[in-house]
């Protein structure tokens, strides 16, 4: 069975920095893309980055409200998508998902709640 | 960017009740375009891809049509669990973006 298991998130102040982790299981995880979604409390879903396999030569995609703040990266090693987020701010507060990106995005985690305040 | 727009943003119905969810696209997207469900306090579900293609799992009374601009998810035979929120998305080109979404309640 496919699995995506997000960690890493928490409190954090305004200015500081987080590194999400998304644990795969259940497919070839290095032949995938891989992208991130939150959800700001009450609202909807934005896309915010995404990761390209070995193959696409592991470039990376990001929404304009994160560039240059939030890296994506990956370890095929590990079967592991990761989110480091810098210089945070009130509005990063969210629900973080990883999903496969895949049709879409057809296999989702559970996410990890991220909460930006001092 | 690509701008999504969903209609209605709520809407009420009842048990076995067929409803559309629309979603327009701000420029042309062809056929690429997904559908998600989201109930409170989980993570999203897939149901449709390429506007028209059921993920793998998803029971047929789910369906979406549409290509270009304008998009519609139809729900047949509402059962209780299918009251939720909606979601319609475009993966055309970077940054993919969402519709608001669109409540269904009883």
């Amino acid at each position: 069975e496919e699995q995506l298991v997000e960690s890493g998130g928490g409190l954090v102040q305004p200015g500081g920095s987080l590194r999400l982790s998304c644990a795969v299981s259940g497919f070839t995880f290095s032949d995938y893309y891989m992208d991130w979604v939150r959800q700001a409390p009450g609202k909807g879903l934005e896309w915010i980055g995404r990761s390209r396999p070995k193959a696409n030569g592991y470039t990376t995609e990001y929404a304009a409200s994160v560039r240059g703040r939030f890296t994506v990266s990956r370890d095929d090693s590990k079967n592991s998508l990761y989110l480091q987020m810098d210089s945070l701010k009130a509005d990063d507060t969210a629900m973080y998902y990883c999903a496969r990106g895949y049709h879409s995005f057809d296999v989702w985690g559970r996410g990890t709640m991220v909460t930006v305040s001092s | 960017d690509i701008q999504m727009t969903q209609s209605p943003s709520a809407m009420s119905a009842s048990v076995g009740d067929r409803v559309s969810i629309t979603c327009r696209a701000s420029q042309d997207i062809s056929k690429s375009l997904a559908w998600f469900q989201q109930k409170p306090g989980k993570a999203p579900k897939s149901l449709i891809y390429a506007a028209s293609s059921l993920q793998s799992g998803v029971p047929s009374k789910f369906s979406g049509s549409g290509s270009g601009t304008d998009f519609t998810l139809t729900i047949s035979s509402l059962q209780p669990e299918d009251f939720a929120t909606y979601y319609c998305q475009q993966y055309k080109s970077y940054p993919y973006t969402f519709g608001q979404g669109t409540k269904l309640e009883i």
